[in-house]
């Protein structure tokens, strides 16, 4: 089956810094790529996603880049504020819909002042 | 107002008892997922249901099972057979299309006592 590693665990980063998480999965028939963002004690939110044949997708602050070749995904997040402080965690599915999704371990970013 | 609901929020259970863990969704979702969530190993998929009356073993079934009676319903029983149940359960439902994401509940938190 797929398997997803997520790294850092951990990301503190200044405020206006910018933040990158970058996650590798197993299963070259994975086709979509999600992001979601967990803030504490709330529930899990999609911020972003990427399918297989898009190499980068941008929103605002936030962008996704996909390279297929060496199976690896990152998520970066420019111009950090407090209110990004969560638990994000990536994710990779072979269905390319939310069915069946297998989620990385989580990375807790921490924005400080 | 539209979402997915879980209930309940906290539960506590005595070691070798059976508990069921309600999740409800009024919209209109074909899909239905139970992830576990443990602490340092992300969202794990125990059973997933994309039609009534049909569900699936996810990566974690043992210990567990679901019902799909209803479009709207997808309850998730631990048995006395999960042997380490304590954890923190998320719901989530999604359409069956392309780039659409997985709404999530709000958890549940089940303590075994």
């Amino acid at each position: 089956g797929e398997n997803v590693e997520q790294h850092p665990s951990t990301l503190s980063v200044q405020e206006g810094d910018s933040a990158v998480i970058k996650c590798t999965y197993s299963d070259s028939a994975s086709n979509y790529f999600p992001w979601y963002k967990q803030e504490l004690g709330k529930r899990p939110q999609l911020i972003i996603d990427i399918r297989s044949n898009v190499g980068e997708k941008k929103d605002q602050r936030i962008a996704v880049t996909l390279n297929k070749t060496a199976k690896h995904f990152s998520l970066h997040i420019t111009e950090t504020q407090p209110e990004d402080s969560a638990v994000y965690f990536c994710a990779a599915s072979r269905t390319g819909t939310a069915s069946k999704l297998t989620f990385g371990t989580g990375t807790r970013l921490q924005v400080t002042l | 107002d539209g979402g997915i609901t879980q209930s309940p929020k906290y539960l506590f259970r005595k070691e070798g008892q059976n508990v069921t863990l309600s999740c409800e969704q009024n919209l209109n979702h074909d899909a239905m997922y139970w992830y576990r969530q443990d602490p340092g190993q992300g969202l794990r998929l125990i059973y997933y249901s994309q039609i009534v009356n049909d569900f699936q073993k996810g990566d974690i079934a043992e210990g567990y099972s679901v019902s799909r009676e209803k479009k709207e319903s997808f309850p998730l029983t631990v048995t006395s057979a999960q042997k380490n149940p304590t954890a923190f359960y998320l719901c989530a439902s999604s359409i069956l299309r392309v780039n659409t994401e997985a709404f999530f509940g709000q958890g549940t938190r089940l303590t075994v006592v």
